[in-house]
């Protein structure tokens, strides 16, 4: 059973563009939604993280928005550079961090000049 | 601070046949984890240790799959016999306590089941 949804498989964004990402989960005891990027032959590291009494976080070009009522949060890229090539997890964890952390398919971005 | 250690990064192994996994978390985290990322899916949580206790291993195979972390510190995941559908990458990640703290991942060790 899958519990965090994430599309698209796979993006292309020109240099430059806003990338986005989007997620969805039914369990309503989640309540910590990180998202991880992960490049080839690396482990996941954790890029942004959101809880759900806000709507949206912003670090740097990154983006969280989140949407409690539609348990939907997604993940923006500003700029996006080829740098930023990669593949993007989101993921949730709940009941005060008490159970596993669960993680999307994964989406791979590619940024291209 | 030195990341997450795993070794061997790489495996080939023939089918029937057992392969163990090594990892070092970083100094001081009391909890590590060990998860199991098939190509194009997302970590699943194999198993998850607190200093030497088991937390969680609900979904770890028990039946090949074994784990321990005997001092606290270095953890080794073992599959006997492996299957093909065993290929994947096995992550380590290590965090300072439970809960929302931060997990870090090592490298992965890639296994590959002929």
């Amino acid at each position: 059973q899958q519990q965090v949804k994430q599309s698209p498989q796979s993006l292309i964004v020109q240099k430059g563009g806003i990338s986005i990402i989007n997620c969805a989960y039914e369990n309503t005891a989640f309540d910590y939604f990180p998202w991880y990027q992960q490049f080839p032959g690396k482990g996941p590291a954790l890029l942004i993280a959101i809880r759900p009494d806000v709507s949206e976080k912003k670090e740097g070009r990154f983006t969280i928005s989140f949407n409690k009522s539609a348990k939907q949060f997604s993940l923006h890229i500003m700029d996006s550079q080829p740098g930023d090539s990669a593949t993007y997890f989101c993921a949730a964890i709940g009941n005060s961090g008490n159970t596993p952390l669960v993680f999307g398919k994964g989406t791979r971005l590619s940024v291209i000049a | 601070e030195a990341g997450v250690a795993q070794s061997p990064r790489y495996k080939i192994i023939e089918k029937r046949q057992s392969v163990a996994f090594w990892c070092n978390p970083i100094s001081g985290h009391a909890t590590l984890y060990w998860y199991q990322q098939i190509l194009g899916q997302g970590p699943k949580l194999l198993i998850q240790f607190q200093n030497n206790g088991v937390v969680d291993d609900s979904q770890l195979p028990k039946d090949r799959f074994s784990a321990e972390r005997l001092k606290g510190v270095d953890s080794t995941l073992k599959i006997q016999p492996a299957k093909l559908e065993d290929s994947a990458v096995y992550l380590c990640a290590s965090s300072r306590v439970m809960s929302y703290n931060e997990q870090f991942f090592g490298p992965g060790t890639r296994l590959t089941v002929l």
